[in-house]
């Protein structure tokens, strides 16, 4: 298995622009999870998906955010519009059954100026 | 509010020394507590713990939950640079929400 894939690596963009970031979970996963990275305040879950239903948003910012699983492969995270200090390293992981053993990407580095 | 502390927040020794690394916890609904490696990427599985008193090893690595006192340890005995790394904890609750601390960043010196 290829593990979860994560596209772009890195991006770079100015404030204002749209971003999204782009995850394929491993097969066989029914859970999703997107987080954000930053040094001060470590990893931060942003929301979760059991069977491509989003379960606990609670942890996205703000409207800016938004995260879809049109399916079962495939989930994206969208900013709009971007602002510097949503830059982060953005993590998406899988797992068998939600809050278990999660296999990470690994992850999009955004840099937004 | 459910909250992972983990300490210390940076760590460094030299090869062959032992560390211990922290993590105490205040969730409510608590399920497992699991423990992450971190390095230049991804973080990686280490261990998961839900039982108080049995220890989990794999090599040098080795962990324990107390979960009276609400708290984990993670021991690397006779570290390698090969160990340096982000150590994250996380607590996972009953309704599958999780919670991760700010983690202990590990260095070791050759």
């Amino acid at each position: 298995d290829a593990g979860v894939i994560q596209s772009p690596r890195h991006e770079v963009t100015e404030m204002g622009q749209e971003v999204t970031l782009r995850c394929k979970p491993i097969s066989g996963h029914n859970s999703l999870f997107w987080y954000r990275q930053t040094m001060m305040r470590g990893l931060e879950l942003l929301i979760y998906f059991n069977n491509n239903v989003p379960i606990d948003d609670s942890g996205m910012p703000e409207d800016r955010f938004s995260a879809k699983m049109p399916n079962a492969s495939f989930s994206t995270l969208k900013i709009q519009p971007s602002e510097p200090r949503d830059s982060a390293v953005y993590f998406c992981a899988s797992a068998i059954t939600g809050g278990y053993i999660q296999y990470f990407g690994a992850g999009t580095r955004l840099s937004v100026l | 509010e459910d909250k992972v502390v983990q300490s210390p927040l940076s760590l460094v020794v030299h090869e062959g020394d032992t560390v211990t690394l922290n993590c105490s916890y205040e969730v409510t609904n608590f399920r497992s507590l699991l423990w992450y490696k971190q390095e230049k990427k991804a973080p990686t599985f280490l261990f998961m713990l839900t039982s108080s008193g049995i220890e989990k090893k794999s090599g040098r690595l080795s962990s324990i939950l107390d979960k009276k006192e609400l708290f984990s340890i993670l021991n690397i005995t006779a570290t390698q640079t090969g160990d340096s790394a982000i150590y994250l904890c996380a607590v996972v609750k009953l309704e599958d929400k999780i919670i991760f601390g700010k983690g202990t960043r590990l260095h070791i010196l050759p």
